[in-house]
């Protein structure tokens, strides 16, 4: 079946470290998004990628780094700078006709 | 940028009961869709709506967007019905702008 996935689940991360979230589609879609979401809010826009080797800043990207080299893969860099990390990441891919398809999520907590 | 409003912010049905949900936006739009967010996170895509009226069992969806509205309808409540509510949206910048949800209870 085709979709996104998301790895790990669950992230612990230690004050000062950097941690690479995971997510990979086989859906074949061009464009692939990091939304951030916080409990009890809506989803905010960190990155999106239309294109391979392509991404643009959303909304929130400070403290964040992402790189586009495989159409299928779209990972994001949780760095030293962003100050609140723990939060429920959630990733997303879009076709034009079809609207957007989002994976299960990672759920990082700072330690 | 865009304003997405959400209402009611929360609600609370008896099983069997129906219910209208309704997203306001502030700004033409490419791409409207309505999601649920089960009490795990995961966001399942109920509706691709920028236009017009479409139904899926129980649920239908109407977006009218030369008056900048969409509207989630949902008929006989079932207790798997609950979680969150997402209106989204694409004006053009080709990502979604989410609004802040309304969480809804399905009691039996």
């Amino acid at each position: 079946d085709g979709g996104i996935t998301q790895s790990p689940k669950y992230l612990f991360r230690k004050e000062g470290q950097n941690v690479t979230l995971s997510c990979e589609q086989n859906l074949n879609h061009d464009a692939m998004y990091w939304y951030r979401q916080d409990p009890g809010q809506g989803l905010r826009l960190i990155y999106y990628s239309q294109i391979v080797n392509d991404f643009q800043k959303g909304d929130i990207a400070e403290g964040y780094s992402v790189s586009r080299e495989k159409k299928e893969s779209f990972p994001l860099t949780v760095t030293s700078a962003q100050k609140n990390p723990t939060a429920f990441y959630l990733c997303a891919s879009h076709r034009t006709d079809y609207g957007y398809t989002f994976g299960s999520g990672t759920r990082l907590t700072v330690v | 940028g865009i304003q997405v409003e959400q209402s009611p912010p929360d609600l609370i049905l008896q099983e069997g009961a129906n219910s209208t949900l309704r997203c306001n936006f502030s700004d033409s739009v490419n791409n409207l869709q309505w999601f649920h967010q089960n009490p795990w996170g995961q966001l399942i895509n109920l509706f691709y709506i920028p236009s017009g009226t479409k139904q899926n069992g129980r649920l239908s969806a109407t977006t009218v967007a030369t008056e900048r509205y969409s509207l989630l309808y949902i008929s006989s409540s079932q207790t798997t019905d609950s979680g969150v509510y997402f209106c989204a949206l694409d004006t053009g910048r080709r990502a979604l702008t989410f609004g802040s949800g309304t969480r809804l209870q399905v009691q039996p």
